[in-house]
């Protein structure tokens, strides 16, 4: 059954590094999104992409925060300057139609220090 | 906001119960979705109920939607010790390609 995976699983990096998280969504799938989760909170939608380009961003998904679908199969996200309140899972996800079931990776833990 | 609220937060039962979590939204939605997550895992998706769907099962789930009422129930019947988990609703917001999920009920099943 095909999947979404994620890499890495585990990321360390220290506050004001610049860290890439990347995701290969199912193949046939036309939307991608990503969501954080702070430990013990909520699932938190983070931005959604269709036809390589945002369609919805959330207030969390400042100007530090940008994605990419560099070369039709990688969909990354890209936290230019990291702060330790981005410590969090984030997960990507991918959909064959807009609000249809999405379907989750494992999670990349980013571990900020 | 638009979050769905899941109700109650814990709850524990014993194996070979039914256990019934609700979710509550404020806004239009295209679909509800219910999601299961173990313990620092992924989100596995378990079953999504259209606005214009009342009821839904596969397995031992079974969904209701009231958009009347802006809630939804999951059921899980025969519970089993591998259930325990949260479980977490998420809606999306009529017309718009964004996803809230709730806090999450934490289920316990005792063996």
């Amino acid at each position: 059954e095909p999947e979404v995976t994620q890499t890495p699983s585990h990321q360390v990096t220290q506050m004001g590094q610049e860290v890439i998280l990347r995701c290969v969504p199912i193949s046939n799938h036309l939307y991608f999104y990503w969501y954080r989760q702070i430990l013990g909170q909520k699932v938190e939608f983070l931005v959604s992409f269709y036809n390589n380009e945002i369609s919805e961003k959330s207030e969390i998904f400042d100007d530090q925060f940008s994605v990419e679908r560099p070369d039709g199969s990688n969909f990354t996200l890209k936290i230019r300057s990291t702060k330790l309140e981005d410590s969090a899972m984030y997960f990507c996800a991918s959909g064959g139609r807009s609000s249809d079931t999405q379907y989750f990776g494992p999670g990349t833990r980013l571990t900020v220090l | 906001s638009q979050q769905g609220e899941e109700d109650p937060q814990a709850l524990s039962i014993q194996e070979g119960e039914n256990a019934t979590m609700n979710c509550s939204y404020k806004t239009s939605i295209n679909n509800l979705q219910w999601y299961r997550q173990n313990s620092g895992r992924g989100l596995v998706h378990l079953i999504l109920i259209r606005s214009n769907e009342r009821e839904k099962h596969s397995g031992r789930l079974r969904v209701t939607l009231d958009t009347s009422k802006k809630s939804s129930s999951l059921l899980i019947t025969a519970s089993r010790a591998a259930d325990t988990a949260s479980y977490f609703c998420a809606t999306d917001l009529y017309n718009f390609n964004k996803f809230y999920f709730g806090s999450g009920t934490k289920l316990n099943v005792k063996p």
